[in-house]
């Protein structure tokens, strides 16, 4: 069925270290992967996408990289900073719709 | 925010009673989604519509029902509520590129 799998639920790192979230898909035909983040009390807001035709996508601190045959999509944030702080969800594409993981809550300590 | 708003904010209701959330948009989008969000599990969808009378299921769809009369209100409703239905609900419409959403600010609903 349609599914996707992301680790680890809870992050802590410390400020100016590296964040590295794995999310995992069902469908191969997938072909749209994005990465929102979500502030407490705020609702999820789009940070980084990446399409089935791109190994790697990077956008400042932020970058996603996709192994399409292994079904593996990956958020790298480099040089944490306390306001990196917040819930992070991945998505996958199915058909007309965004399946989501179940989060990693980042904490960065200062 | 991309002309998404959600009504009510807030809501507290009896178990049995019938609720509906209300999902409205201002930019003639055709996608409109409606998840609900817990802790542990994330995002998931409830239903969605890819237009004008045309809705279709979501992972989590027993206990709701969608109608979308006119292309700008996607209406969620909980024909019985159960307090296995309290959470927060969150609408969707895909604003940008063939998948990208825009979340509207969600509704947090408590079943008692």
């Amino acid at each position: 069925g349609e599914n996707v799998e992301q680790h680890p639920s809870t992050l802590s790192v410390q400020e100016g270290d590296s964040a590295v979230i794995k999310c995992t898909y069902s469908d191969s035909a997938s072909n749209y992967f994005p990465w929102y983040k979500q502030e407490l009390g705020k609702r999820p807001q789009l940070i980084i996408d990446i399409r089935s035709n791109v190994g790697e996508k990077k956008d400042q601190r932020i970058a996603v990289t996709l192994n399409k045959t292994a079904k593996h999509f990956s958020l790298h944030i480099t040089e944490t900073q306390p306001e990196d702080s917040a819930v992070y969800f991945c998505a996958a594409s199915f058909t007309d719709k965004l399946i989501f993981g179940t989060g990693t809550r980042l904490q960065v300590f200062p | 925010d991309a002309g998404i708003t959600q009504s009510p904010r807030h809501k507290v209701t009896e178990t049995g009673t019938p609720v509906t959330l209300r999902c409205h948009q201002t930019e003639n989008h055709r996608y409109m989604y409606w998840y609900r969000q817990d802790p542990g599990h994330g995002l998931r969808l409830i239903h969605y519509s890819y237009g004008v009378k045309d809705t279709d299921k979501g992972e989590v769809s027993d206990g709701y029902s969608v109608s979308r009369s006119k292309t700008e209100d996607f209406l969620l409703t909980l024909e019985s509520a159960t307090s296995s239905q309290t959470s927060v609900y969150f609408c969707a419409i895909r604003t940008g590129g063939p998948y990208g959403y825009t979340f509207g600010s969600g509704t947090r609903l408590t079943v008692v």
